[in-house]
């Protein structure tokens, strides 16, 4: 079984650009939802997806966006980066929209905006 | 609205001591809570969780919870604390109606050998 995968792991963009996170989520897993943790701080919500469609959203502004496709994999896009972008972005699988049980985590990308 | 406090930035214990992570929530519906482990410059490992049912649970490691509705805390604990156990600790909540995770600050832990 494979697990949540995500690339890049480590990127550096300057202010204004444009930057594309992927991940893969675990087999089987058609929910997939996104999380910045930034610095000295716990993960924040930035949205979900279940069967290709975004379901909830925290508060993030709208240059924040993402997809997923078909075989429920997943893209976070971060429009007009600003330097408080800078953070580490978790993506994490289960296998349902609304479920108990626990989110499975990747990895992370490591994104710096100089 | 969901919300989860850990009061303490930093916990240090001796290695073989008992060593005790606070985690207490705030939610409207029914909690479902969560404990997760980030090691250095990696993701989120799940430890426990408590869904309903009896309030001690246990998870992987050694490691359990209390679920203590009255006091609103999901206290980490964990007996006899390893040099290994060192890292970042974070407790979560959601919303039995909810689809989103809200994390605490998260508490580092450092077992001294």
């Amino acid at each position: 079984e494979t697990g949540v995968t995500q690339s890049p792991t480590h990127l550096i963009k300057t202010r204004g650009q444009q930057v594309t996170l992927r991940c893969s989520s675990q087999s089987g897993h058609n929910t997939v939802s996104w999380y910045q943790q930034a610095l000295g701080q716990g993960p924040q919500f930035i949205f979900q997806y279940y069967r290709e469609e975004e379901n909830g959203r925290g508060n993030f502004p709208p240059r924040f966006s993402g997809l997923q496709f078909p075989n429920y994999s997943s893209e976070l896009n971060v429009n007009a980066l600003e330097l408080d972008d800078s953070a580490l972005y978790l993506c994490a699988s289960s296998p349902g929209q609304t479920n108990t049980g626990e989110l499975f985590f990747g990895e992370g990308s490591r994104l710096t905006v100089l | 609205a969901q919300s989860v406090a850990q009061p303490e930035d930093q916990v240090n214990v001796a290695e073989g001591n008992p060593l005790t992570v606070k985690c207490t929530y705030s939610v409207s519906g029914n909690p479902y809570l969560f404990w997760y482990v980030q090691y250095p410059n990696r993701g989120l490992q799940f430890l426990l969780k408590y869904i309903t049912g009896d309030n001690l649970v246990k998870g992987s490691y050694g490691f359990e919870a209390e679920f203590n509705k009255s006091q609103t805390s999901f206290h980490l604990k964990k007996p006899s604390a390893l040099v290994s156990d060192s890292a970042l600790y974070f407790c979560a909540v959601r919303d039995g109606s909810d689809y989103k995770l809200s994390f605490g600050a998260g508490t580092t832990v450092t077992v001294r050998a």
